[in-house]
This record gives structure tokens, sequence and C-alpha cells, in this order.
């Protein structure tokens, strides 16, 4: 069976600080892979997707990048985080396969002081 | 792909159906309905999906009308756990781009 791992579920980090959040998937073979960020008491937000190795979409423009240096690799990067990146971050994954669904991980909360 | 409109908020009573509506009057033929909630610091579950055709499984019914620009979801016997927040996102069969809107926040009451 598949299964989608995100870590680490919470981070402390300062203003400034490099970030990097990594998620790996299991079971499945050229997911589509994608990075969400929802804010406090907010809706979720789509960062990027991936449909195959070092193919990146980029839906809204800001201060985080993302890399798929892997097929079931997805990492979410910053090089000097913000106040607002604090937020609950999402990895999720779908086959790509027409009439899919989207299967989540658990999800990092991460704190920017 | 298509937009989404959803209520901000609904109550339901334990015990009772909850039926929460989503409006996609633009959506395409080729567009599915899917359903999706998120218990609070979870992420979202995926619940149930269709075109035209109403669809059921374990979690929950979902009406599409018949010029498909809405549908409703239904929770039969809704209990305290299924306060959530419930999206509805229209999406075509190869669709990539997975977007949420800000959902239906069900509160379910004892």
């Amino acid at each position: 069976s598949q299964t989608i791992h995100q870590w680490p579920a919470t981070l402390v980090q300062p203003v400034g600080s490099p970030l990097s959040l990594e998620c790996t998937v299991e079971g499945t073979s050229n997911p589509n892979l994608y990075w969400y960020r929802q804010a406090a008491g907010r809706g979720l937000q789509l960062l990027f997707y991936s449909v195959g190795i070092g193919q990146i979409s980029s839906e809204v423009p800001q201060n985080l990048s993302a890399s798929r240096p892997q097929d079931r690799q997805f990492i979410l990067s910053s090089k000097k985080l913000l106040l607002s990146d604090s937020g609950f971050y999402l990895c999720a994954w779908s086959s790509g396969g027409g009439n899919e669904k989207l299967f989540f991980g658990s999800g990092t909360q991460l704190s920017v002081l | 792909d298509a937009k989404t409109t959803q209520p901000p908020s609904m109550d339901c009573a334990e015990g009772r159906a909850a039926n929460l509506p989503c409006n996609h009057s633009t959506i395409s033929g080729n567009e599915y309905v899917y359903w999706y909630r998120q218990i609070h610091s979870q992420g979202p579950q995926y619940i149930i999906h269709g075109l035209k055709n109403n669809e059921t499984n374990e979690m929950a019914s979902l009406i599409i009308t018949e010029d498909r620009k809405s549908s409703t979801l239904i929770l039969p016997h809704a209990t305290l756990r299924d306060t959530a927040v419930y999206y509805c996102i229209a999406l075509d069969n190869y669709g990539q781009n997975f977007v949420f809107g800000p959902g239906t926040r069900l509160s379910v009451l004892p």
C-alpha cells in the first residue's frame, strides 16, 4: 500500500534561518506531488506541484522554493525564513493517472519567531 | 478548473443528516466534483467524488444536479467526529491543480 511520510511534525525556527522540509512517498511510482500551506485559521494554499523529477510548478510567488530530486521525494526550502512563513505545511500525492484522489501527509507545524 | 462556492459554516444535530451544498456553475463536461474534509491540525481526507451520477460510499453520498451546476454532500447520520471543514473541488480527469477554497465549517452539535 502507498504511504506518505513528512517530517518533522513541528519546527521552530528564527527569522532569517533556512528551511528544509522533506516529503517521501512509498508504494507508488511517478506520483504527482504537492506542497500546501495553511496559516492559522485559514484555508489551504497550494504552493507547488510537480508531475515529475525536476518539474516544479509554482502557484504563488514567495520566499519558498521546491525541488524534486528523486521520483518520490519532494523538498520545500527557504534560504531565509520570514515571520509570514509560519503555518501548517502539508505534502500530498496523487497517482496522476486521471480520476484520482489526493492523499495528504500528517503535516509540519512551522513557527517562525 | 471550475471555481466552487460553499457556505462558510453550517450546524447539524448529532444523528441527523448533514447536507453540505456546493455551487460549481462554470463546471465543464470533463470535470469531476471532489469532496474532502479536514479535521483540526490534520491533513485533508478524501471523502467522495463523482462526474454526473450520484455516488455513495461508506462515508457519504454525493448528489449532483442534472445540469451539474451544483452538488450536495450528505452525511446520513452525523456524529461529533464529523465536525470538520469540508471542501468541494471541481477538477478535470487529468487535473493536477488541486486548489482548495475556504470550504464549509460543519459543527455537529450534541
